[in-house]
């Protein structure tokens, strides 16, 4: 089965310094992987994912991610954090069953706070 | 393009009663998930309909039930509220079949009193 953790609850870091959220999975099958964002009273959206083919994934509001199949890791990373990236952070996996759904298995969630 | 709409916002119910929250996917979407987000559980899958049928359902009791219609909205029920139900129902729609990135609206707030 599949299963994914968030070591960090929560990331203090000062603005403009770089940051690193940690996401580690399990899964006995092809992953597919997501990280989302999550401010106050709002959904979920997605900042990135990892299908297949490069490892290091680019995504939205200049957020990165590394996929490393051998250390079974995800991590979340941004040369410089701005106030405004203060939010909830998800990693997630997808189960793979051959294309059969669209379910995601969530982390905890890692709290980002930037600090002026 | 409108993203995933959920109505309504919020709602107070009382325990014993039932709910029925509304999803309308992305045009185009076929597949709509939900999920619950609370505190101390987390975010937990509640079930996928995909073209009007049930393809995946998460370990919840009988009393969490949904349906999906043939213009892809969707509607999610809970009967016999009790207080364990507060909580955030997000609704996440796809493109197509598996492993497609979900959007996700903002949610319907459940509060159980």
């Amino acid at each position: 089965a599949q299963s994914v953790t968030q070591l960090d609850s929560q990331v203090p870091v000062f603005e403009e310094a770089p940051v690193e959220l940690r996401c580690n999975y399990s899964s006995s099958v092809s992953v597919y992987l997501f990280w989302y964002v999550q401010y106050p009273n709002q959904g979920l959206q997605l900042l990135l994912k990892y299908l297949s083919g490069s490892t290091l994934v680019k995504g939205i509001n200049g957020f990165e991610a590394e996929f490393n199949k051998s250390q079974t890791s995800f991590h979340l990373r941004k040369p410089s954090v701005h106030i405004s990236d203060t939010a909830e952070y998800f990693c997630a996996v997808s189960a793979g069953y051959g294309g059969a759904t669209n379910k995601l298995i969530f982390g905890t969630g890692t709290l980002l706070a930037v600090q002026p | 393009k409108a993203g995933v709409t959920q109505t309504p916002r919020y709602l107070i119910k009382t325990r014993g009663q039932q709910v029925t929250l509304s999803c309308s996917p992305i045009s185009g979407h076929r597949s709509v998930s939900w999920y619950q987000q609370t505190p101390g559980q987390g975010l937990q899958f509640l079930f996928e309909y995909f073209s009007e049928t049930q393809r995946n359902k998460g370990n919840f009791p009988g009393r969490f039930s949904g349906r999906q219609f043939s213009n892809s909205r969707s509607e999610m029920n809970v009967s016999t509220l009790e207080l364990g139900d507060s909580a955030l129902y997000l609704c996440a729609s796809s493109l197509d079949s598996g492993n497609q990135p979900q959007h996700f609206g903002d949610g319907t707030r459940l509060s159980i009193l």
